[in-house]
C-alpha cells in the first residue's frame, strides 16, 4: 500500500522568503507524485507532478519540487513567497500504470500542509 | 463552458435521512472519483469509476453509494446520513495518464 507524510501540519514564512514544503512517500516502486494547492472554498489545484521523466519538476506560480528516490522524498519549494501563495498543500501519490492492477489513477494524499505568509 | 461542477455547494440534512451529492464534467474524462475531506485526515478517497458502469471502492466507502449510468455524471449517495458523514465532498475527474482535476466542494452538514 502507498502512504504520504507531510512534515509539518503548517509552515510560516515571510513574504520575499524561501518556501519548503516535505513530502515523504511510501511505494514499494516508484510511484508518480503530486503537488496539489487548496484555496479556501475551492477545490483543489495541480501545482505539478512527477511522471518518471525529468527529477526535477517545474509547475506552476513558480513552484518546483524534486524526486529523490533514495530519499524517498518530493519536496515542494519556491525562491520567494507571495502573500498569494498562502493556502493549503497537499502532496499525492499514485500508482503507475505499469503498476497493474486496478488501483491506476487513485490518489493517496498527505495530510496538508497550511503555508502562511507574514509581510 | 467545460469543468466539473458538484451541487449542491451546500447541504444541511437530519440523521437517517438520505441525500445525493451531484457530480457533472464536461470533459467526458473517463474515471471519476469522490473524495471527503476532514481536518486531520487529508482527502479519502470513498468510490471511484474508470469507466460508465464501472465503480470500485476507495478508502471510506461504508454507508455510501454510487452510480454511473454516463460518462460525465457521479452522483453519490448517502443512503442513511450518520453525524459521522459530516464533512466537505470533493468530486474529481481525469483522464487515464492526465491529472486528477476537483469541483469546488459540497459542504455536508448533519444534524
Amino acid at each position: 500500500a502507498q502512504s504520504v507524510t507531510q512534515l509539518g501540519s503548517h509552515v510560516s514564512v515571510s513574504e520575499g522568503a524561501l518556501v519548503l514544503l516535505r513530502c515523504n512517500y511510501s511505494s514499494s516502486v516508484p510511484p508518480y507524485l503530486f503537488w496539489y494547492v487548496q484555496y479556501p472554498n475551492q477545490g483543489l489545484q495541480l501545482l505539478l507532478k512527477y511522471t518518471s521523466a525529468a527529477t526535477l519538476v517545474k509547475g506552476i506560480n513558480g513552484f518546483e519540487a524534486e524526486f529523490k528516490k533514495s530519499e524517498t522524498s518530493f519536496h515542494l519549494t519556491k525562491p520567494s513567497a507571495h502573500m498569494s501563495d498562502a493556502a493549503e498543500y497537499f502532496c499525492a501519490v499514485s500508482p503507475t500504470p505499469n503498476a497493474g492492477g486496478t488501483s491506476y489513477g487513485k490518489l493517496t494524499f498527505g495530510q496538508g500542509t497550511i503555508l502562511t505568509v507574514h509581510p | 463552458d467545460a469543468g466539473i461542477t458538484q451541487s449542491p455547494r451546500y447541504k444541511i440534512t437530519e440523521t437517517g435521512r438520505q441525500v445525493t451529492l451531484m457530480c457533472h464534467q464536461t470533459w467526458s474524462h473517463s474515471y471519476m472519483f469522490w473524495y471527503r475531506q476532514d481536518l486531520g485526515h487529508g482527502l479519502r478517497l470513498i468510490y471511484y469509476s474508470a469507466a460508465a458502469d464501472i465503480t470500485d471502492k476507495g478508502e471510506v466507502p461504508d454507508g455510501y453509494v454510487v452510480s454511473r449510468s454516463k460518462t460525465e455524471n457521479f452522483p453519490l449517495t448517502l443512503e442513511s446520513a450518520t453525524r459521522s458523514q459530516t464533512s466537505v465532498y470533493f468530486c474529481a475527474s481525469s483522464e487515464l495518464a492526465g491529472p486528477q482535476h476537483f469541483g469546488d466542494g459540497t459542504r455536508l452538514s448533519i444534524l
